[in-house]
């Protein structure tokens, strides 16, 4: 299995900070990496595919980039409905898919 | 827009085996594959399989010995049954569509989800 890990696993910021949530990979996946958000009791959105594409109706203060084994989600302004973990997936390898642990977003 | 919606029972015995079905709404099933996810209380996310319309099936090795997941179209509904569960599958199991996304390649990612549903095992 392609392991996925993120760090922070936490972090807190204020209502307008930069914030930066690092993934790395195992191994080289290019760019089939994704980034989900989930809030709280809600299931998980798409963000972000190819390691920097923006889906359809993000907010472009979220922003990917990366490729190869390093990856980097970015909040450029964040705003008080960002509260959420977020997690990165892999899809260079369907066997199987795998996500990084989660990093927890806490506003201050 | 395409809608998905998770059902079956919230609690499930020891040993027996759980089985979920998901509707897809406001579009067809097919073209598309279909997966399973899911998330242990407090904890990430594992991907469980996911099927194509066709039938065609891909499952997580670590569950695969007790994973079956199969597609009905007629229904518009895809299913889980995983076999002879314990208490360490106790889980929010979401459904999700996995699409085709071009960016310099074909691309795959999960862009639509289910609301979840929790299932519990315990005697």
């Amino acid at each position: 299995d392609i392991q996925m890990t993120q760090s922070p696993s936490s972090l807190s910021a204020s209502v307008g900070d930069r914030v930066t949530i690092t993934c790395r990979a195992s191994q080289t996946i290019t760019s089939y990496l994704n980034w989900y958000q989930q809030k709280p009791g809600k299931a998980p959105k798409l963000l972000i595919y190819a390691a920097s594409s923006l889906h359809s109706g993000v907010p472009s203060r979220f922003s990917g980039s990366g490729s190869g084994t390093d990856f980097t989600l970015t909040i450029s302004s964040v705003q008080p409905e960002d509260l959420a973990t977020y997690y990165c997936q892999q899809s260079y390898s369907i066997s199987p898919y795998t996500f990084g642990q989660g990093t927890k977003l806490e506003i201050k | 827009q395409v809608q998905l919606q998770e059902s079956g029972p919230g609690l499930v015995k020891p040993s027996e085996t759980l089985s979920l079905t998901c509707t897809v709404s406001g579009g067809s099933i097919s073209s598309y594959y279909w997966s399973w996810i899911r998330q242990p209380p407090g904890k990430g996310l594992e991907w469980i399989g996911y099927i194509y319309y066709s039938g065609n099936t891909n499952y997580n090795p670590s569950l695969k010995s007790r994973v079956t997941i199969s597609v009905d179209t007629s229904k518009n509904q895809f299913s889980l049954n995983l076999s002879s569960v314990t208490a360490a599958d106790t889980a929010v199991y979401y459904c999700a569509r996995r699409s085709i996304f071009t960016a310099y390649s074909y691309y795959y990612a999960m862009d639509v989800w289910g609301q979840g549903t929790t299932v519990t095992v315990s005697s």
